[in-house]
């Protein structure tokens, strides 16, 4: 079935260095790609998304891009700073709005 | 606007009973959904609807039950409560296919 794996499940960093975070997914239907960040304790929120007519978009520190062709994108986080400490999910859909299957979660942690 | 509102927050139920976690949206989408998210894990999709009086399974349905009257309101039912379904249960909506999902608070339910 649909599948998209996540890695590394927990990152530690120093404040200002950059993050990455990285997806594979299994449906090669899948053309809409977001990112949610999850405080503890709070709802999910989105972050960044990416359609497959699109292989990067930035917006201020954060980046996507996406190789459909392998099946893989990544979240790139720079200047990081510790309000940037939360999990992380990558998921997959066909359309934005349809079926979401989402990664396990990476725990990002960003040290003063 | 309220967005997406769930109740209850948190519940404790027995094994083997029945409860319904509610969820409104008054932002007019059509799409809603319910997902779960066990410990540490991802959301995993139980039940979708694109729409009043329509309604399909997502990835992990079993135990479970959903009805679309109303554009507002996308209640998910709960038969025979087990310990497997202690988790934090995320209700979502989306204007259509193509525009991001946006969550809920989340409803905390143990089963003891």
């Amino acid at each position: 079935g649909e599948n998209v794996e996540q890695h590394p499940s927990t990152l530690s960093v120093q404040e200002g260095d950059s993050a990455v975070i990285k997806c594979t997914y299994s449906d090669s239907a899948s053309n809409y790609f977001p990112w949610y960040k999850q405080e503890l304790g709070k709802r999910p929120q989105l972050i960044i998304d990416i359609r497959s007519n699109v292989g990067e978009k930035k917006d201020q520190r954060i980046a996507v891009t996406l190789n459909k062709t392998a099946k893989h994108f990544s979240l790139h986080i720079t200047e990081t700073q510790p309000e940037d400490s939360a999990v992380y999910f990558c998921a997959a859909s066909r359309t934005p709005g349809g079926k979401l299957i989402f990664g396990q979660g990476t725990e990002l942690s960003v040290k003063p | 606007n309220a967005g997406v509102t769930q109740t209850p927050k948190f519940r404790i139920l027995k094994i083997g009973q029945s409860m319904t976690l509610q969820c409104t949206q008054d932002m007019n989408h059509n799409y809603m959904y319910w997902y779960r998210q066990d410990p540490g894990m991802g959301l995993k999709l139980i039940y979708y609807s694109v729409g009043a009086g329509i309604t399909d399974k997502g990835e992990v349905p079993n135990g479970y039950n959903v009805s679309r009257s109303t554009t507002e309101d996308f209640p998910l039912r709960l038969e025979l409560a087990a310990p497997s379904q202690t988790s934090v249960y995320f209700c979502a909506s989306s204007y259509t296919g193509l525009h991001e999902q946006y969550f809920g608070p989340g409803t905390r339910l143990t089963v003891t």
